[in-house]
């Protein structure tokens, strides 16, 4: 059992450029988020997924799209990256069977020059 | 809409002392609360949560946390503090069918 599966771990990317932060669970979840990390901001809601084909935005959705075309699977992609982007990116899924409690990836650590 | 207050940025005990990490939510609806810990350069890992039932919830590592409705609080404790307890702890809130809201963390340092 992997739980959420998050790929690559690092990635540096040149502005402009765009990319697709993987991520995966196998725990048939049906709730899945994408958060970023900053220095003294917490985690901050990207995007999330109530179900296959359901997203909605969250607090700082812009320069960020998602979809969710299986159960399974949450993408998340950087359209044009910005230095403003450099961030810790989380990738979390939770099932109303599991009380809501969220399990994470490990992250990926993102730097935009 | 929900959201978190977490009380200090950064707390620092001594070894063997109580550990107070302090959370105030608010929410319209029952809410789900939980607490996360985040070792430096690792991902998230659940202390515990509360659901429903016993307000006094239990979690990993000796610590627990109480939801008291009246004062809109979850605040984390630890009788005594360990050297490997240092690290930022994450209090948030969710309805069920919404999104995890966070509140900013507090960082835990523990004094030799």
């Amino acid at each position: 059992n992997a739980g959420v599966t998050q790929t690559p771990k690092f990635q540096v990317l040149k502005t402009g450029q765009s990319m697709t932060l993987q991520c995966a669970q196998d725990m048939n979840h049906e709730y899945m988020s994408w958060y970023r990390q900053d220095p003294g901001m917490g985690l901050r809601l990207i995007h999330y997924s109530v179900g296959a084909g359901i997203t909605d935005q969250g607090e700082v959705p812009n320069g960020y799209n998602v979809s969710r075309s299986t159960t399974e699977d949450f993408p998340l992609r950087l359209l044009s990256a910005a230095p403003s982007q450099t961030s810790v990116y989380f990738c979390a899924s939770s099932s109303r069977v599991a009380n809501y409690g969220y399990t994470f990836g490990s992250g990926t650590r993102l730097t935009v020059v | 809409a929900q959201s978190v207050t977490q009380l200090g940025s950064h707390v620092s005990v001594s070894e063997g002392a109580l550990v107070l990490l302090r959370c105030n939510y608010s929410s319209s609806v029952p809410p789900y609360l939980f607490w996360y810990v985040q070792y430096p350069n690792q991902g998230l890992q659940l202390l515990l949560k509360y659901t429903t039932g016993a307000t006094l919830v239990k979690g990993i590592n000796g610590f627990e946390a109480e939801f008291k409705k009246s004062e809109t609080s979850f605040h984390l404790t630890k009788p005594s503090a360990h050297m490997s307890d240092a690290a930022e702890y994450f209090c948030a809130v969710t309805s069920g069918n919404t999104p995890l809201v966070f509140g900013k963390g507090t960082r835990l340092s523990v004094i030799a």
